[in-house]
């Protein structure tokens, strides 16, 4: 079935730097991947997403990445400060019909 | 004006009763889900309704039932509850079926079995 491989699960950086978080799928079908950020003891939310007709996405500091071809998408934070610490989600939309997510990654941001 | 709202927020009970957790939102969407959430944060569907109609059903415990009595209300009933079954349950809905769209989830209703 379909499996969404995420790395790091964890992450540390220091405030200004950039974070970058990978993830892989294994449905060749896939079109839609999306990203959440889930706060400690709060819900995911979506904060940006890529189908698969487009390679790459912007938003302010964050940005998604999707190599279609080696099956492998990544999203960046520029510039992160400290309220960008959170449990990092992407997930893949494909031929299951079920958004399958990653294993996330715990980003810490030191002041 | 919650979107999406689960109650309760929080549940702990002994093992072998039974549980219902329940959701509604008010964002007018046709989909419906429940996520399980484990003590590693792995996000795992449950079940998705599509209209009050059962279109996901992932291989869970037959004592775990969900029931949808209309599109904007979607219930989760847990029977013979068990010490593994602790975790934190996510309520979501969206605008498109099966997830390729934006999921809008509820606060989550944590779960402890003793």
């Amino acid at each position: 079935g379909e499996n969404v491989e995420q790395h790091p699960s964890t992450l540390s950086v220091q405030e200004g730097d950039s974070a970058v978080i990978k993830c892989t799928y294994s449905d060749s079908a896939s079109n839609y991947f999306p990203w959440y950020k889930q706060e400690l003891g709060k819900r995911p939310q979506l904060i940006i997403d890529i189908r698969s007709n487009v390679g790459e996405k912007k938003d302010q500091r964050i940005a998604v990445t999707l190599n279609k071809t080696a099956k492998h998408f990544s999203l960046h934070i520029t510039e992160t400060q400290p309220e960008d610490s959170a449990v990092y989600f992407c997930a893949a939309y494909g031929n299951t019909g079920k958004l399958i997510f990653g294993q996330g990654t715990t980003l810490q941001v030191k002041p | 004006d919650t979107a999406v709202s689960q109650t309760p927020k929080y549940l702990v009970t002994q093992m072998g009763n039974d549980k219902s957790i329940k959701c509604e939102q008010n964002l007018g969407h046709d989909t419906m889900y429940w996520y399980k959430q484990d003590s590693k944060k792995f996000l795992k569907i449950m079940f998705s309704y599509n209209n009050k109609e059962l279109i996901i059903n992932e291989t869970v415990p037959n004592r775990f039932s969900p029931k949808s009595p209309d599109k904007a209300h979607l219930n989760l009933h847990i029977n013979s509850l068990e010490l593994g079954d602790s975790a934190v349950y996510f309520c979501a809905s969206s605008p498109t079926r099966g997830g390729a769209g934006e999921l809008f989830f509820g606060e989550g209703s944590r779960l402890t079995v003793l």
